[in-house]
């Protein structure tokens, strides 16, 4: 099974809410991201979190505050966003690299939030 | 630093007909892999290949091939029989860091239209 899920799947929030994006995936990895992608943009890495903990965090907002309760579990807490911050979230998950293999990673569905 | 080039915006190519999308990149690296994804519509990023830098053979899977020429640095996808479904933004991205971990650079994206 190479699924990863997303929910929700669509987010419409106001400047002064609190919501959460989640993500899921049961493969066993211990390496997940997070990417934001605007419109016919590649997507841009967040956050890479290695065995629970935070390895990466690419200069993001503090308004974006990510979370890994477990091995399977990834979430993104979102707070006081901008209009800007309006973009496709995409989660993944790969493999570490010291297990050997490709490492190619797996992405989700993604959720698609506006910002209003 | 290192970089993915894409340099077709947009490509278009005739059902059942072979396709040729572009990728070249630029590492310092001796040891470094390449990918390819293809990104539907609706959103997902779907791994379709993958390429070691120290691998003799021209990655395939299925009807994708990895034209991978180390010495001009460029690392093409060729899909044959094109299908209406293949219709879809294509990015080439390259792996970096050794850690437990990869982190993607991305190219900027081909759309590849397939007509019938």
């Amino acid at each position: 099974d190479t699924e990863v899920t997303q929910t929700p799947k669509h987010l419409v929030m106001g400047m002064t809410n609190k919501k959460s994006l989640k993500c899921e995936q049961h493969m066993g990895h211990r390496a997940m991201y997070w990417y934001k992608q605007k419109a016919k943009k590649p997507p841009e890495l967040m956050f890479v979190y290695s065995y629970e903990k935070l390895s990466i965090n690419e200069s993001v907002p503090s308004r974006f505050s990510p979370e890994c309760p477990n091995s399977s579990l990834l979430n993104l807490h979102l707070h006081a966003l901008q209009p800007e911050d309006s973009a496709l979230y995409l989660c993944a998950s790969s493999q570490d690299s010291r297990a050997g293999g490709t490492y190619e990673q797996y992405f989700g569905p993604g959720t698609r939030l506006t910002v209003t | 630093a290192q970089k993915i080039t894409q340099t077709q915006p947009g490509m278009f190519v005739q059902e059942k007909e072979a396709v040729t999308l572009d990728c070249t990149y630029d590492t310092s690296d001796q040891s470094y892999g390449l990918f390819w994804y293809k990104q539907p519509s609706s959103g997902e990023m779907i791994f379709l290949i993958y390429q070691g830098s120290y691998d003799e053979q021209n990655a395939t899977e299925g009807r994708y091939s990895l034209n991978f020429q180390k010495a001009r640095k460029s690392a093409n996808l060729v899909i044959s029989a094109s299908q209406l479904g293949d219709s879809a933004m294509y990015f080439c991205a390259m792996r970096e860091g050794s850690g437990g971990y990869n982190k993607l650079i991305f190219g900027a994206g081909t759309r590849l239209a397939v007509h019938p």
